[in-house]
């Protein structure tokens, strides 16, 4: 089944405590991007990558790294995560960058909490 | 730049109602536009997509959206709202110059279908 997977879903972690979100898909997808989702914000993209080796800034991109090593992984990196990171977060590809009509595929979600 | 306003952040129906969700855009240049569906506990999923080949675009489950450039506008309707339809509705603006896939969330309308 074609998807895209993320780890953990939930996630309860304290402030400074790095910690990574891994995200994965099975598409042969070029395009990937991270947002998170808060109440009354939409969907704020993070970062983003056009192929391997390739990332670049979205929106809110202060608190967290990303690395492309292999097509098929995009990890979300925090560093130091502090409360205002505290979200639940998407992971997202497709097939077509730089094609503005392309459809996204989401991941179910990574709830992170932290005190 | 490009910006989405999605007016009312919750929408309550009765079933067998029209459901409207209304979406404004704002683009420098011309727009692909998006309306994704998230249900409960799941990742975003594409509704339809408009790409400038038909205004009145028909997505799945009996929703369509019309695209009026005059009133920039994209807003999403159904003739008949059903129980399963109870979820929170995405408007997404793209463009059709842009590389990088930079595709802009409004912020959310949730939809109660009431029975």
């Amino acid at each position: 089944e074609a998807q895209v997977t993320q780890n953990p879903r939930y996630l309860i972690t304290v402030t400074g405590k790095k910690l990574t979100v891994t995200c994965s898909q099975n598409m042969n997808h070029e395009y990937m991007s991270w947002y998170r989702q808060d109440p009354g914000l939409g969907l704020r993209q993070i970062y983003y990558s056009m192929n391997v080796e390739v990332t670049d800034k979205g929106d809110v991109p202060e608190g967290y790294k990303v690395s492309r090593k292999e097509k098929r992984n995009f990890p979300l990196i925090l560093e130091s995560p502090s409360p205002n990171q505290t979200s639940l977060y998407f992971c997202a590809s497709s097939s077509t960058p730089g094609a503005g009509a392309n459809v996204l595929t989401f991941g179910a979600g990574s709830r992170l909490t932290v005190l | 730049a490009q910006s989405v306003t999605q007016l009312g952040s919750h929408v309550s129906v009765s079933e067998g109602a029209l459901v409207l969700l209304r979406c404004n855009y704002s683009s420098s240049v011309p727009p692909y536009l998006f309306w994704y569906v998230q249900y409960p506990n799941q990742g975003l999923q594409l509704l339809l997509k408009y790409t400038s080949a038909a205004t009145l675009v028909k997505g799945i489950n009996g929703f369509e959206a019309e695209f009026k450039k005059s009133e920039t506008s994209f807003h999403l309707t159904k003739p008949s709202a059903h129980m399963s339809d109870a979820a929170e509705y995405f408007c997404a603006v793209s463009d059709q110059e842009t590389s990088g896939s930079r595709l802009t969330f409004g912020e959310g309308t949730q939809l109660t279908v009431n029975p």
